[in-house]
């Protein structure tokens, strides 16, 4: 069965500094990968997907997430963290095989600070 | 192109009460999803329809929740006799024909929020 886990539950960084929030699923052929961000009472926005091709996929915002098929892994990168990023950021996966749903993380709530 | 629209965005609800939450899919697309997220989790699948049609309702609870998306108008998620634990955010997806071998991204809608008092 494919699952997503974040291991990270909450992360603090400092505005201006890098970013780097963990995503790992199970899956055994290539899935198609998501990052969603959620502000609080908010709706779902996606940031970025990985469907086939380059490993290192470009977003809005300024963010960016690297598939790594050795590592089972799509994390997700911003070089400097600017205070609106503070948000919910969901991994997700999703595959034919898997009836079309998408499995989601349990989130990583992200908290910049001044 | 308007995106995946439902209402109510907020439903208050007192327990026992039914709960009708609607999604309209964006034009051209003939599946939906509905996710439930429950305070501080993550989104968890509930079913997936097509027009007229369940797929998939691996996710539902087995009593009180329905889903349907008839040949006309908007998919309805129901739940009926609401309990406290039902207060959650329910966000519906939409997607073109999935085929065989081959993915659609889903979109999503903005959720409705339900609060069972």
């Amino acid at each position: 069965a494919q699952s997503v886990t974040q291991p990270d539950i909450h992360i603090t960084v400092s505005e201006g500094a890098s970013l780097e929030l963990r995503c790992n699923y199970s899956y055994g052929a290539t899935p198609y990968l998501f990052w969603y961000v959620q502000s609080p009472g908010q709706g779902l926005q996606l940031l970025l997907k990985y469907f086939s091709g380059d490993t290192l996929v470009q977003g809005i915002k300024g963010f960016e997430a690297e598939f790594k098929r050795s590592q089972s892994s799509f994390n997700l990168r911003k070089p400097s963290v600017h205070w609106s990023d503070a948000a919910e950021y969901f991994c997700a996966v999703a595959a034919v095989t898997g009836g079309f749903k998408t499995i989601f993380g349990a989130g990583t709530r992200l908290f910049v600070k001044a | 192109n308007a995106g995946v629209m439902q209402n109510p965005r907020h439903l208050v609800r007192r327990r026992g009460q039914e709960a009708r939450l609607r999604c309209s899919p964006m034009k051209g697309h003939s599946h939906v999803y509905w996710y439930r997220q429950l305070p501080e989790e993550g989104l968890k699948f509930m079913v997936y329809l097509q027009k007229e049609n369940i797929i998939d309702e691996s996710g539902m609870p087995k009593e009180r929740f329905s889903a349907e998306f008839p040949k006309e108008g908007p998919s309805i998620l129901r739940i009926q006799q609401v309990v406290r634990g039902d207060s959650a955010a329910y966000f519906c997806a939409s997607s073109p024909r999935q085929g065989i071998g081959s993915y659609n991204e889903q979109f999503f809608g903005p959720g409705t929020r339900l609060t069972v008092l």
